[in-house]
């Protein structure tokens, strides 16, 4: 079974510009989490999408938007990009039914850097 | 925000040591994972212990979990130089506002010299 796949893998911004990051979950997972990853703040929940709805938000500015689609396949958008969103940015799939077993598996991450 | 700490930040061994990481998280909890890194890629995921567990065994991994004490262990035997990575623990809840999102700590950097 194929795992979780990001594109791109790298990116170079500069402030103002805004990005969009692709997230493709492994085959029958359902749910997609964002997180952002930096060297000061560690790893922080962004947001999550089932079934293309976002059921849950973390404390990130409206910049930070997402979107899932119908074959689970999820983005993420930034828009004004800022210095300090430089960042690994990962996503993880899973079932997404809540349960005490609920594994999430990580993409190998974009890593964006705003100049 | 950071569920809880990591203890050590560091920790460097040799080759065939045992390496022993712990972390503590703050609330109450459903699952608690553990996740390895390397050099900044993406997680990868070494074994999930629910809350009503107190150990769980995966190749040379042993992880245990205390809800009394809010703690966790990861205990890696016989530990090999591709063991070098950091190790993050990430809980978890179920439903409600905790969909799809675990915290994690801040990591332990192991470092294990050949």
């Amino acid at each position: 079974k194929a795992g979780v796949t990001q594109t791109p893998r790298y990116l170079i911004k500069t402030r103002g510009q805004q990005v969009t990051l692709s997230c493709s979950p492994i085959s029958g997972h359902r749910s997609v989490s964002w997180y952002q990853q930096t060297p000061g703040q560690g790893l922080q929940f962004l947001f999550e999408y089932f079934s293309e709805t976002q059921r849950n938000k973390g404390n990130f500015p409206g910049r930070f938007s997402g979107r899932q689609f119908s074959n689970s396949r999820s983005e993420m958008n930034v828009s004004t990009l800022e210095l300090g969103d430089s960042a690994l940015y990962l996503c993880a799939s899973s079932f997404g039914q809540g349960t005490s077993t609920d594994t999430q598996y990580f993409g190998p991450g974009t890593r964006l850097t705003v100049l | 925000s950071q569920q809880g700490e990591e203890d050590p930040q560091a920790l460097s061994i040799q080759e065939g040591e045992n390496a022993t990481m712990n972390c503590s998280y703050k609330t109450s909890i459903n699952n608690l994972q553990w996740y390895r890194q390397n050099s900044g890629r993406g997680l990868v995921h070494l074994i999930l212990i629910r809350s009503n567990e107190r150990e769980k065994h995966s190749g040379r991994l042993r992880v245990t979990l205390d809800t009394s004490k809010k703690s966790s262990s990861l205990l890696i035997t016989a530990s090999r130089a591709a063991d070098t990575a950091s190790y993050f623990c990430a809980t978890g809840n179920a439903g409600g506002t905790s969909y799809g999102k675990l915290t994690f700590g801040q990591g332990t950097i192991l470092t294990v010299h050949p």
